[in-house]
């Protein structure tokens, strides 16, 4: 069975912190996605991976970066942690063009 | 850029049929999907189109007119646990999927 698996279901980290948010999946995915969700705005895109070390920004990627040194592994780096940035984080994987997204459990991070 | 519009609240009765609706503007369309996220999960996958035309799983079919940039999920015989948040997402060809904001649907007894 697809598994994505986030590193921490919750975490808190101080404002100006560098975080870092781990994600591996087991399917050998070619792409990797991390979004993050926060009330009434759906899901928001801020980097995704075609392959590895491959990265293309989403559509909100200013205040984070991403690393991708294995297939099956996306870091999102927070490199100095803001109040702004507390939210739900989501990885996805997905095969190829058309296939489905498999989702981690998600990390709901507080910055204080 | 991408941007989805889908309706924010939708409530209906168990047993009755409903359809909610998702336009899209995008340059480089791949495909249509549609994910349900139930309150403190991850979203699932439902169904997908890239072309014309119905798509039918079970109780939920999804719709897609890519003329008219627009398409919907239509969930039949509703059921107390498909209360949950439905969402749209477009697939570029350049690889990447931008969500809508979510649809949640409140099924009443």
């Amino acid at each position: 069975d697809v598994k994505v698996t986030q590193s921490s279901r919750y975490l808190v980290k101080r404002t100006g912190e560098k975080v870092f948010l781990e994600c591996v999946q087991d399917m050998d995915h070619e792409n990797m996605f991390w979004y993050r969700q926060d009330p009434g705005l759906g899901l928001r895109l801020i980097y995704f991976s075609y392959d590895v070390k491959m990265k293309e920004k989403g559509d909100i990627p200013e205040g984070y970066s991403v690393s991708r040194e294995k297939k099956e592994r996306f870091s999102l780096i927070l490199e100095s942690a803001s109040t702004n940035q507390t939210s739900m984080y989501l990885c996805a994987s997905r095969l190829g063009m058309t296939g489905v997204q498999h989702f981690g459990d998600g990390t709901r991070l507080s910055i204080l | 850029g991408q941007s989805l519009e889908q309706p924010s609240e939708v409530t209906a009765v168990e047993g009755a049929i409903v359809q909610i609706n998702c336009t899209y503007q995008t340059s480089g369309f791949y495909g249509l999907s549609w994910y349900q996220q139930h309150d403190g999960g991850a979203p699932t996958f439902l169904s997908y189109n890239a072309l014309d035309g119905l798509e039918e799983t079970g109780r939920f079919s999804s719709f897609l007119s890519r003329s008219d940039s627009y398409g919907y999920l239509l969930l039949q015989e509703l059921q107390m646990k498909d209360s949950a948040s439905y969402f749209c997402a477009v697939n570029t060809n350049a690889g990447k999927s931008t969500f809508g904001d979510g649809t949640t649907l409140t099924v009443k007894p």
